[in-house]
Order: C-alpha cells, then sequence, then structure tokens
C-alpha cells in the first residue's frame, strides 16, 4: 500500500494568513492526488484534484501543487470557514490511501 | 445536483454482517465507480472498495475477505455488507462517488459527492 504522510498534523494560523500543508507519498503517485476538506460533522468535500486542479465552485484562494512524492495545499487569505481538517489522498493505484489530516485551528 | 444517502442499522452485533445502502439521487449509476469509505472515531479515513455500474469490484486487501458490494441499478442503490464485524470496525461509513476525468493520454480520479455519512456501533 502506498502510505500517505502529513505534515503538520495540526497548525494554528488566524485570519487572513497563508497555510500551507504538505503531503507526502511512500512511492511515487505522478500527480494522481487529490485534496479534501472535513468540518466536523460533515462529508470531505473535494477541494483539489489531479494535484492542482480546483474543483468547480471551490474559491481560488486554494491552491495545490507538487508531483510524484511531494505535495502541498496552499490557503490563501485564510477565511473563518477554512478552519477544518484537511485530507491527501492518493488515486494512483488501489488500495486508495489517504493521508492522516491537518487540522487548521483558529489562532 | 446529485446527492447520496445512506441507511442502515446504527448497531451490529459482534461477528455479525454490517450491511448498509447508498441510494442515489439527481444522477444515474451507469458510467462511474461507486464506493464506501469509513472513518473510525477521532481518526483518519479508510477506503473500503468500489463498484462499477457493470459489477466489477475493487476491495481493499484488508477488508477483502469481509466485504462485498452490489449494485442495483432499478433502484438507482449500492450496497455494503461487511461480515464477522468487531468493535474495531466501529465507524462513520460514507458512500461517494468516484469520477474519472481524462485527457488524451492520462486519466485522474477523484470523491466528488459524499453521502452525509452514518455511524456504526458494533456493540453487544
Amino acid at each position: 500500500d502506498i502510505q500517505m504522510t502529513q505534515s503538520p498534523s495540526s497548525l494554528s494560523a488566524s485570519v487572513g494568513d497563508r497555510v500551507t500543508i504538505s503531503c507526502r507519498a511512500s512511492q511515487t503517485i505522478s500527480s494522481y492526488l487529490n485534496w479534501y476538506q472535513q468540518k466536523p460533522g460533515k462529508a470531505p468535500k473535494l477541494l483539489i484534484y489531479a494535484a492542482s486542479s480546483l474543483q468547480s465552485g471551490v474559491p481560488s484562494r486554494f491552491s495545490g501543487g507538487g508531483s510524484e512524492t511531494d505535495f502541498s495545499l496552499t490557503i490563501n487569505n485564510l477565511q473563518p470557514e477554512d478552519f477544518a481538517t484537511y485530507y491527501c489522498q492518493q488515486s494512483y493505484s488501489t488500495p486508495q490511501t489517504f493521508g492522516g489530516g491537518t487540522k487548521v485551528e483558529i489562532k | 445536483q446529485v446527492q447520496l444517502q445512506e441507511s442502515g442499522p446504527g448497531l451490529v452485533k459482534p461477528s455479525e454482517t454490517l450491511s448498509l445502502t447508498c441510494t442515489v439521487s439527481g444522477g444515474s449509476l451507469s458510467s462511474y465507480y461507486w464506493t464506501w469509505i469509513r472513518q473510525s472515531p477521532g481518526k483518519g479515513l479508510e477506503w473500503i472498495g468500489y463498484i462499477h455500474y457493470s459489477g466489477s469490484t475493487s476491495y481493499n486487501p484488508s477488508l477483502n475477505s469481509r466485504v462485498t458490494m452490489s449494485i442495483d441499478a432499478s433502484k438507482n442503490q449500492f450496497s455494503l455488507s461487511l461480515s464477522s464485524v468487531t468493535a474495531a470496525d466501529t465507524a462513520v461509513f460514507y458512500c461517494a462517488r468516484r469520477t474519472q476525468r481524462c485527457g488524451r493520454t492520462i486519466c485522474y480520479a477523484y470523491f466528488d459527492y459524499w453521502g452525509q455519512g452514518t455511524l456504526v456501533t458494533v456493540s453487544s
């Protein structure tokens, strides 16, 4: 199985900040990397697919980058509704696997 | 707008079979892989497997021997059975749609629609 490792596991930030979350795959996955946002009691929501493609309806302050084994999710101008947990997920091979999550909290 | 809704018992006894159904509205089952994902309390997300409209399946090897998925296109539903459950199977179970987007030479897949999730507790 491909292991997905996210860092940090949590972070504190303020409204208006720029936040970057990292995701590392245990083997190369090209650009087969998706990012999701999950709020308490809700299902995950797709933000980014194919490492850097913004899902329809997602604000442009979200961006993704990277390839092969190292990826990042950046949130510019952090908004109150962005405080949530973020997960990366590889779609390169089965079993599809997710990172452990990064919780973005209010400072 | 595509919507997914999980249904099934919220409590299952140890050693019994967990059965859930996902009803899809606002769209057809055809051309997609339909997925089950679970999330144990306070933990991350685990892909259980998916089933294609055609009936072909792919399961997580960690659960493979206990998982069965089926699809009923006439009802726009797909289902999950997980046998011989233990307390470790207690989780929120989500159904989701796997969409594949293809360019000229490459296809990317992602889970774009999710159900709200249903908590299944395994306890006697």
